[in-house]
This record gives structure tokens, C-alpha cells and sequence, in this order.
């Protein structure tokens, strides 16, 4: 138990679906993350939200949208993806940004078909 | 460039000692994170090193060298249960992590 919650644990869509995926910590951070891990690569920072502020936005594709209500909850919303989108999508938090242990989620393993 | 080296992976035998090292070019520098990933589970803390030296957290330790951009996890009396992934990650100066692929680290008896 890491005190970090993510659902659902394994989600097979379609291309044309919408699908969200959710994450929810209760350690009390203010910082919280969404990465992408694709076999045999680095893990890929996505988004990260400072006291419900995106202040970095690692690139990512449109088809990619995050949402962040609270320091509690973060929401990675899809639209439209693709095969090569096929990966485990980590959320992690922090007390803060910067030199702060992150804690993850277990993740959520997406499979596009 | 931003670059993180680890070894893809290593083997050892149960009650041995093993060294994993990390190699890294970034723009800037404001710690380095280890983590270990057990198959299937989250990336789990291990261990911070912002100065130079040796940090030690019982059977695991890590040591940093900032002129030669290096770091080392050391895992003594290894267990079965030491078999995952290690991450090496660095902070660059307040943005969040880059972290290396990873190690895969298999302990047999």
C-alpha cells in the first residue's frame, strides 16, 4: 500500500473510445505526476500539477488530456489513441516539486486495440 | 543532451553483494533517486543522494560522485525478494524526474 490509489487497474479500448483514468492519493502531497512505461524504455514524465497547477507538459499528444480537481485527484482523460499508446500510465506525488521522494501508483495497463 | 546509463541487467546469487551503477549527462542537477519495481507493482523510494559520499539504509546504499556524474546502489546479503527493477532517476534542478531504463536484477539460489 503506497497510499496511492490508481483505477482501473487494466483497460482494453478502441481507438474511437473515451475512456479516463483516475488516481488518488492520501498522503497529504501537494505534487502529482502521470508517467508513461513502455517495455524496455525509461519511464516518460507526461504531466505534473503543483497545488492543482500544470506546471509541466512533457510534449504530450492532444489525444492526452489531464485534469486535476484537487491535490488529492488526478484524472488522465483519452481520446482517439493510438496502438503505439498501448503502456502502464503511472501517477505519483510528492510533498513538492523538486527533491521530493515521489510515490507511485501501481499503475494502469492500457491495451489499444 | 539528457542521458542516464544503467546495465539492462545482472544476475546474482542469494547472500551476495551486488553494485549497480548509473552514469548521467543532464543540464542540471539536484539529486539522484533510486527505486526499485517489482514485477507488476509500483516503483517503490530507496534512496536520495544530493552531496557526494556514501548513504547507507541497512542492506542498501548509495553513493554519488558529482564531478564524474555516477551513482551506485549497493545491495549486501541479497534475498530472493531483492529480484526487480532498479531505477536510477535524477532531479534537475526543481522540474521533476528523468529516469535511466532501469536494471533487472535477478537473484537465484
Amino acid at each position: 500500500e503506497t497510499g496511492v490509489t490508481q483505477t482501473p487497474r487494466h483497460l482494453v479500448m478502441g481507438m474511437t473510445n473515451k475512456k479516463s483514468l483516475k488516481c488518488e492519493q492520501h498522503l497529504g502531497h501537494n505534487a502529482m505526476y502521470w508517467y508513461k512505461q513502455s517495455a524496455k524504455k525509461p519511464l516518460e514524465l507526461m504531466f505534473v500539477y503543483n497545488f492543482k497547477e500544470q506546471t509541466e507538459n512533457n510534449s504530450v499528444p492532444s489525444r492526452f488530456s489531464p485534469e486535476c480537481p484537487n491535490s488529492s485527484h488526478l484524472f488522465l482523460h483519452l481520446h482517439t489513441l493510438q496502438p503505439e499508446d498501448s503502456a502502464l500510465y503511472l501517477c505519483a506525488s510528492s510533498q513538492m516539486t523538486g527533491n521530493q521522494p515521489q510515490h507511485f501508483g501501481d499503475g494502469t495497463r492500457l491495451s489499444i486495440l | 543532451g539528457q542521458n542516464i546509463d544503467q546495465p539492462t541487467e545482472m544476475t546474482a546469487t542469494e547472500g551476495a553483494i551486488v553494485q549497480i551503477n548509473c552514469t548521467y549527462q543532464t543540464s542540471g542537477f539536484n539529486g539522484l533517486f533510486w527505486y526499485q519495481q517489482h514485477a507488476g507493482e509500483a516503483p517503490t523510494f530507496l534512496s536520495y543522494n544530493v552531496l557526494d559520499g556514501l548513504e547507507e539504509k541497512g542492506r542498501f546504499s548509495s553513493f554519488l560522485s558529482r564531478s564524474k556524474g555516477y551513482s551506485y546502489l549497493l545491495l549486501k546479503e541479497l534475498q530472493m525478494k531483492d529480484s526487480a527493477s532498479y531505477l536510477c532517476a535524477v532531479n534537475q534542478a526543481g522540474t521533476a524526474l528523468i529516469f535511466g531504463k532501469g536494471t533487472t536484477l535477478s537473484v537465484s539460489s
